[in-house]
């Protein structure tokens, strides 16, 4: 069965420094996608970057990019130049191939990042 | 719709009561998808549409929750004989991708619904 791990509750960086967030994934899938969300506190679930497995570069969405290694199973997300608006929960998730053929997401138990002036 | 709407946004119940929670998915999008998340807690796949058809519900917890979608798009997720473990956010997203098959940032996450059971 797919899954994600995220493996830090909670991260703290400074204004303007940058940050990564670790998300590991198990799978068998051959062909499978790795997805970053940012929920702020007002709950919404916002898409950040999106890797596909058979990609050959690292994705970046300006300030995002994700560290993408597959031989680790691992998609951690770097967040560049941290500014206090990016203070959320950030979830790693995974497209999982459902027994009926079609996909899901599965998502990790996310990463709280707080950035401080 | 310009994104995927949600509603209640909000809704508190007594334990026992039946709930509704209704899914606007965004214009044309083919797959719609419920999810349950806790505090603290990543979203939980519940089930999912293909058009109206019910392609998967293994995430549906028990008996209690069902959905549907009978045209093929507003859908509505119903929990009978609330418990207060049922208290959660109820998000549903939607796609354009048909088949369920996901591709870069085609899935895009309604605001969702706090579901209190008191």
């Amino acid at each position: 069965a797919q899954k994600i791990t995220q493996t830090q509750p909670g991260m703290f960086v400074q204004e303007k420094e940058a940050v990564t967030l670790d998300c590991t994934y198990d799978t068998s899938d051959q062909s499978y996608g790795l997805f970053w969300y940012k929920q702020p506190s007002s709950g919404e679930m916002i898409f950040l970057i999106y890797q596909g497995s058979y990609d050959e570069q690292n994705a970046t969405e300006g300030r995002y990019s994700l560290n993408f290694q597959k031989a680790r199973k691992s998609a951690n997300l770097v967040i560049s130049a941290s500014q206090l608006g990016d203070s959320a929960m950030y979830f790693c998730a995974m497209r999982a191939q459902m027994n009926t053929g079609f996909q899901k997401l599965v998502f990790g138990t996310g990463t709280r990042l707080l950035v401080s002036p | 719709g310009a994104g995927v709407s949600q509603s209640p946004r909000y809704k508190v119940t007594k334990r026992g009561q039946d709930v509704a929670l209704r899914c606007d998915p965004i214009s044309g999008h083919v797959s719609l998808y419920w999810y349950r998340q806790a505090l603290g807690q990543g979203p939980e796949f519940l089930t999912y549409f293909n058009y109206e058809a019910q392609q998967d519900k293994s995430g549906l917890p028990n008996d209690r929750f069902s959905a549907e979608r009978p045209e093929g798009s507003i859908s509505t997720l119903t929990i009978q004989r609330t418990e207060q473990r049922d208290s959660a956010m109820y998000r549903c997203a939607s796609s354009s991708d048909g088949m369920g098959r996901f591709s870069g940032n085609t899935i895009y996450f309604g605001e969702g619904s706090w579901l209190t059971v008191v």
